[in-house]
């Protein structure tokens, strides 16, 4: 069973403090992606990455940046984090050329005071 | 117009009925499409993959209408458990696996 792990459910931080959220996938996925989902508006992928070291940028990548050191593990980095980046931030993982599905990990709610 | 667009409900539909939603996606050249289902403060879960003209899994039922552009869900028989968000979605580019995403419809089965 794939596994995908987010390094926080929970996350309160303050107007212009820099945010790490990781994702980790054990299931050796090439593409690994991050999203935000806010109501009303769905889901919306920010950055996906299909290789180590690559990132391309998803719908709204516009105060987030990404880091994909390693094939398991996928980073996303607010700068400087600002109120209107509170939501629930979800990390995917997918595998192979043309498997269908996508794993989601727990999500990572984060209130931006 | 969005690139996937579902009613958002809620449908609020008693136990043992049948229920069906509708999603209409707006890229003709779309590949693959699925559903996936929330729970409420859960991630998103595939439910079925929808190819061609549709598939049948138990109580569940999808299709695809390529010529009006939209897929469907059927629930029969619908269990308590079924409630949740049903979310469509779509890929739009052939080898890509970028997901393009229905703002969801919300489902509740009431006893």
């Amino acid at each position: 069973d794939v596994k995908v792990t987010q390094s926080s459910r929970y996350l309160v931080k303050r107007t212009g403090e820099k945010v790490f959220l990781e994702c980790v996938q054990d299931m050796d996925h090439e593409n690994m992606f991050w999203y935000r989902q806010d109501p009303g508006l769905g889901l919306r992928l920010i950055y996906f990455s299909y290789d180590v070291k690559m990132k391309e940028k998803g719908d709204i990548p516009e105060g987030y940046s990404v880091s994909r050191e390693k094939k398991e593990r996928f980073s996303l980095i607010l700068e400087s984090a600002s109120t209107n980046q509170t939501s629930m931030y979800l990390c995917a993982s997918l595998g192979g050329l043309r498997t269908d599905t996508q794993y989601f990990g727990p999500g990572t709610r984060l209130t931006v005071l | 117009r969005k690139e996937v667009e579902q009613d958002p409900g809620p449908f609020n539909v008693p136990e043992g009925a049948t229920v069906a939603f509708n999603c209409t996606y707006s890229n003709s050249a779309s590949q693959s499409f699925f559903w996936y289902r929330q729970d409420c403060r859960k991630e998103p879960k595939l439910l079925m993959s929808v190819y061609s003209s549709g598939n049948e899994d138990g109580r569940f039922t999808a299709q695809l209408n390529r010529a009006s552009q939209y897929i469907s869900l059927l629930i029969r028989d619908s269990k308590l458990s079924d409630s949740a968000t049903y979310l469509c979605v779509v890929n739009p580019n052939f080898g890509n696996e970028k997901l393009t995403f229905g703002t969801g419809t919300r489902l509740t089965i009431i006893p």
